[in-house]
């Protein structure tokens, strides 16, 4: 069964304490590993889209890469704004199906 | 960058009633649009894929006498949930996903609670 797992669960970082979050994915003929952005009560903002392994796509602290295994989310020198809960999602040929997320919180 | 809105952002009505729930992409057409229910601290579950101009696809488990969904133009797909119990509380999110790209953008969401 296709699927997506998300570690950890929780992450607790220091502004400026650099990290990164996982996207394990079994998932036959991949159309695309999606990143996502959701905090409280909001809908998902849209990050990144990685097609291939190699592939690497960067947004200010933020930069997404991809293996034929696994999705990694940098955040480099992250700051209290960007405490969020992130979520990777694979195309299932109609439709994104998402992990659970990892909920991040930074503090001063 | 696609702006996708939901309205209303939040509804409180009472056992028994319907409620409409509107979402729009505002600078792009959609043939597809997906809605999603989320529970607290859960992540997001397709219920249907809404497209233009024909009957959406729900997924297993999700009545589709009890969410009627419509797409009636390529911008604007609404959610019904008819004669609502306090059980279909939730959070209701909607995307659109822009013709030839496979990239969902997302509404802000809609808060239901049914007293």
């Amino acid at each position: 069964e296709d699927q997506v797992t998300q570690s950890p669960e929780a992450l607790r970082l220091q502004e400026g304490e650099s990290s990164s979050l996982n996207c394990s994915y079994t998932v036959s003929g991949l159309r695309g590993l999606f990143w996502y952005r959701q905090d409280p009560g909001k809908g998902p903002e849209f990050l990144f889209t990685l097609y291939s392994a190699g592939e690497e796509k960067e947004k200010e602290r933020l930069k997404a890469t991809l293996t034929k295994k696994e999705s990694f989310l940098h955040i480099t020198a992250p700051k209290p704004e960007d405490s969020a809960t992130y979520l990777c999602a694979f195309n299932s040929g109609y439709a994104l199906n998402f992990g659970k997320g990892t909920s991040l919180l930074v503090t001063p | 960058g696609a702006v996708v809105s939901q309205h209303p952002s939040r509804v409180i009505c009472k056992s028994g009633t319907s409620v409409k729930i509107e979402c729009r992409s505002l600078d792009f057409q959609a043939t597809t649009m997906f809605w999603y229910r989320q529970f607290p601290k859960k992540s997001l579950m397709l219920m249907a894929t809404s497209n233009e101009g024909s009957k959406a696809t729900y997924e297993q488990g999700v009545e589709k006498d009890k969410f009627l969904i419509n797409h009636a133009s390529l911008t604007l797909s609404t959610l019904t949930v008819t004669s609502a119990h306090p059980e279909d509380s939730s959070f209701y999110i909607c995307s659109a996903r822009e013709d030839s790209v496979e990239t969902q953008y997302f509404g802000p969401g809609t808060r239901l609670l049914v007293l």
